[in-house]
């Protein structure tokens, strides 16, 4: 299984532009979960969903906006990226258990 | 509401020191897991070890293992014998397990740097 999946690794993006961050898992998890890591800082909850069809907001959503159409896929849109979203994000899935988190390898988002 | 304090902002010691590093907690959930990861300088995110609340031995894995102590709400993590290959951020994290309805999060502290010297 290649677990969950994010791409692309890097990305520098300027001022004012949009994009897609991907995150696709195997496991047929119904959870899932974007963070972000600012430098030197811990992971801070942005949006999860708890199944295809259904969000909601984490600790630091503004800027950010999320779909989930299939059980696999939990993309994360930048709609007018700013130097404040710089940060790495990962995205994370879990199964019905309670502690069975899984996390992706993260993407590294430069904003200038 | 769930939160996560890990107190040591950097940690350094020398290779073969035992290293204790600190996590407190806050739920209202009598059912709840904590978490140990690992985030070595390549970024990835490692899991090290999970306990839930009502384990009643705390354990030993290798060179690591962990103190629970519920009554005052913390989860340290020891690493014995250190390594130069255990210098990385350590993080400490939870989950609830009913209070949140199944809609549970993981919350996790700001991190904790370890260097380990040669």
């Amino acid at each position: 299984n290649a677990g969950v999946t994010q791409t692309p690794k890097f990305r520098i993006l300027k001022i004012g532009q949009s994009m897609t961050l991907q995150c696709t898992q195997d496991m047929n998890h119904n959870y899932m979960y974007w963070y972000r890591q600012d430098p030197g800082m811990g992971l801070k909850l942005i949006y999860y969903s708890v199944g295809a069809g259904i969000t909601d907001k984490g600790e630091v959503p503004n800027g950010y906006n999320v779909s989930r159409s299939t059980t696999e896929d939990f993309p994360l849109r930048l709609e007018l990226a700013a130097p404040s979203q710089t940060s790495v994000y990962f995205c994370a899935s879990r199964s019905g258990l309670v502690y069975g988190y899984t996390f992706g390898s993260g993407t590294r988002l430069t904003v200038v | 509401a769930q939160k996560v304090t890990q107190a040591q902002t950097e940690i350094s010691v020398v290779e073969k020191e035992d290293v204790t590093l600190d996590c407190v907690y806050e739920t209202r959930d009598t059912t709840y897991y904590l978490f140990w990861y690992k985030q070595p300088p390549s970024g990835e995110l490692v899991f090290l070890i999970r306990r839930n609340s009502f384990d009643e031995q705390n354990e030993i894995s290798g060179r690591y293992s962990w103190n629970f102590q519920e009554s005052t709400s913390s989860f340290n993590f020891t690493i014995t014998a250190s390594q130069v290959v255990d210098s990385a951020v350590y993080f400490c994290a939870l989950s609830e397990a009913f209070i949140s309805g199944g809609y549970n999060k993981l919350i996790f502290g700001a991190g904790t740097r370890l260097a380990v010297h040669p």
